[in-house]
């Protein structure tokens, strides 16, 4: 079974810069997750979407970042413009339901210079 | 509000055991205690979890204070491939099941 794709593994821009973020999560999986990973730190919850809805954004900085899950599987997420702190670690889950073991993809890796 | 606390680091020879402690003061009687783990480059896997009891699986084992405001997971002998971040969590059951993760124990496993 596959697990949680994403993409750009990696991705380096300069600041004002926009930026994408792309997860695709396992078959069957209704909730999705973003959390962001700032070094030496745990995740912290972005966005959660319960198939299309998105029902815990309260975490995500509406001013310069949004998402999309459009269709309930795969899910974008966007910055514009990038500052300097957006510096981080993108990480998308799934879970089958919103209490269930969440399984995490490797990451997106962004640089802001 | 950090919900977790754990020590920043840890050491283990391998074929060990290894007790990772953390403390969850102010965890409530619907929380979750959840424990993931991260390799190098990697995304957070599950590791296990509970509620009140311990519980056991193939990976370790988790031991739950009476009180429930600490908890350890127990790796029962360690190998060189255990070496992660550890992370204790609590699902928040009111808040939308939402995961608070701490900062996580670095294991270091010698040979």
């Amino acid at each position: 079974e596959a697990g949680v794709v994403q993409s750009p593994r990696y991705k380096i821009i300069e600041k004002k810069q926009p930026v994408a973020f792309w997860c695709n999560p396992i078959s069957g999986h209704n909730t999705l997750y973003w959390y962001r990973q700032n070094l030496g730190q745990g995740p912290e919850l972005l966005i959660r979407y319960e198939n299309e809805e998105a029902v815990d954004d309260s975490q995500l900085p509406k001013d310069r970042f949004s998402a999309e899950r459009l269709k309930g599987v795969d899910s974008t997420l966007k910055i514009q413009p990038a500052e300097l702190g957006d510096s981080a670690v993108y990480l998308c889950a799934s879970s089958p339901d919103r209490e269930g073991e969440q399984f995490f993809g490797p990451g997106t890796r962004l640089t802001v210079l | 509000d950090a919900k977790t606390t754990q020590p920043n680091s840890m050491e283990s020879n391998e074929e060990e055991p290894v007790h990772l402690p953390c403390n969850h003061s102010t965890i409530s009687g619907t929380d979750y205690i959840h424990w993931y783990r991260q390799l190098p480059s990697q995304g957070p896997e599950y590791v296990i979890h509970g509620l009140t009891s311990n519980v056991n699986n193939r990976m370790a084992s988790l031991a739950i204070a009476e009180d429930r405001k600490s908890s350890t997971l127990i790796l029962h002998r360690a190998t060189l491939r255990d070496a992660a971040v550890y992370y204790c969590i609590l699902r928040v059951l009111y808040n939308f099941n939402k995961f608070y993760f701490g900062s996580g124990t670095k294991l270091n496993v010698k040979p």
